[in-house]
Order: C-alpha cells, then sequence, then structure tokens
C-alpha cells in the first residue's frame, strides 16, 4: 500500500540553524509528494510539493527533491526562524482514473525554533 | 481569493448526539475531500466527492456519512457520537482534479 513515513520529533533548534526532515514513502504508480505546514491552532497549508523524479519544490526558503531512487523526499531549510516554528507534515497522493486521489500524510514532525 | 470554508468552526457535543459539518468549496472547483485530524495525530482521510458523486472512500466510520450537493458545497453528517470523535475535520477542494486547497478546520468536542 501507498505509506510516508517521516522523522518523529519534536526538533528543537536556535534561531539560524539548518534544518532537515526526514521524509520517505511507499507508493504504487507515480505520486505526487508534498510537505504541508501547520501552525498551532491552524490549518494545513501547503509548503511545497513536487509532481515528478527530480523535481525540486520551493517556498520561503524551504526546498524538497524528489528523490524516486531512494523514495526520498526531504525537508530542508538553511536558516531557521522562531516563526518557522510548527508541525511539519510530509504526504503523498497517487494520480489515478485521471484525478488525484486522497492525500496521505506522516505523523508529523514538531520544530521549535529557539531565539 | 476565495478559500474553502467550513462550518462551523467549533462544535461542541454530548455523546450519542448528532452533528453536521459543512464545507463551501472554492468556487469552480468540483472535487471535496474530507479528512479527521485527531489530538497530535496526523489527517486521516475519510472521504471524497466528485462532481456530487462518492469517489473514494477511506476510514470512515459506518455511523458518518457524507453528501455533495448540486452547488458543489459538501456535508459530513455524524450520527451517535463518540468520545473518540472528539478532532478536528478538514474538508479540502480542488479543481480539475488537482492541489488540494485545505479549508480551517472544524474543531468537534465530544462530552
Amino acid at each position: 500500500g501507498n505509506s510516508v513515513t517521516q522523522m518523529e520529533g519534536p526538533v528543537t533548534l536556535s534561531e539560524e540553524a539548518f534544518l532537515t526532515i526526514n521524509c520517505t514513502y511507499t507508493a504504487t504508480g507515480y505520486p505526487s509528494l508534498f510537505w504541508y505546514v501547520q501552525y498551532p491552532g491552524e490549518g494545513l497549508q501547503l509548503l511545497l510539493k513536487a509532481t515528478k523524479a527530480d523535481d525540486k519544490g520551493s517556498n520561503k526558503g524551504f526546498e524538497a527533491t524528489y528523490r524516486k531512487e531512494t523514495t526520498s523526499f526531504h525537508l530542508e531549510k538553511g536558516s531557521v526562524q522562531v516563526s518557522d516554528s510548527a508541525v511539519y507534515f510530509c504526504a503523498l497522493s497517487v494520480y489515478y482514473g485521471g484525478s488525484q486521489g486522497n492525500l496521505i500524510f506522516g505523523k508529523g514532525t514538531k520544530l521549535s525554533v529557539k531565539p | 481569493a476565495a478559500g474553502v470554508i467550513q462550518s462551523p468552526r467549533h462544535l461542541i457535543k454530548e455523546k450519542r448526539e448528532t452533528a453536521t459539518l459543512k464545507c463551501y468549496p472554492i468556487p469552480r472547483h468540483d472535487t471535496v475531500y474530507w479528512y479527521q485530524q485527531g489530538p497530535g495525530q496526523d489527517p486521516q482521510f475519510l472521504i471524497s466527492f466528485y462532481e456530487k458523486m462518492q469517489s473514494d472512500k477511506g476510514s470512515i466510520p459506518d455511523r458518518f456519512s457524507a453528501q455533495q450537493f448540486s452547488d458543489y458545497h459538501s456535508e459530513l453528517n455524524m450520527s451517535s457520537l463518540e468520545l473518540g470523535d472528539s478532532a478536528l475535520y478538514f474538508c479540502a477542494s480542488s479543481g480539475d482534479r488537482g492541489q488540494q486547497y485545505f479549508g480551517p478546520g472544524t474543531r468537534l468536542l465530544v462530552l
């Protein structure tokens, strides 16, 4: 079946530190990969996405590259800020029957950035 | 730009009561998805609709039902509520069967 595994948190970093959150997936077919962010008490916001192998998604200084050979989509940011404190979810969906299927999420990684 | 609207934003119910959650998709979006996120958990897919027909079904309990109406809004009906139904319920919509856009969620508390 389809599944997403991401590193467990919580992750605590100092401001301006380098961030990596690991995400690997298992999927049949050709998945699209996503990172969503959830700030405290809020909904899910799409952070970035990649729809095919070797694509790099990027947004707000965050990047992730779709690696088919390692079935990975690790999230990185060179210099985190206090405002990046949130829960980050890796997710996939498989395109079938002419449509994007439902999202399958990882367990989420809570990031806390200290000043 | 218009976003996905969910109502109510907060709901408190007693055990064994019923609840109805509503979702208004982005204009011209024809697909609606429902997800449930328990406390500290990842969102779990419940059910989806495309052009007013059920398109996929996930881990939705038999006590729950949903439909999509002619104006594309969707309602999730939950009966015989249990304590474990306390969660954040998200609706997402998409157009041309593409990227999903999430609403702010409805927080349901069952006492």
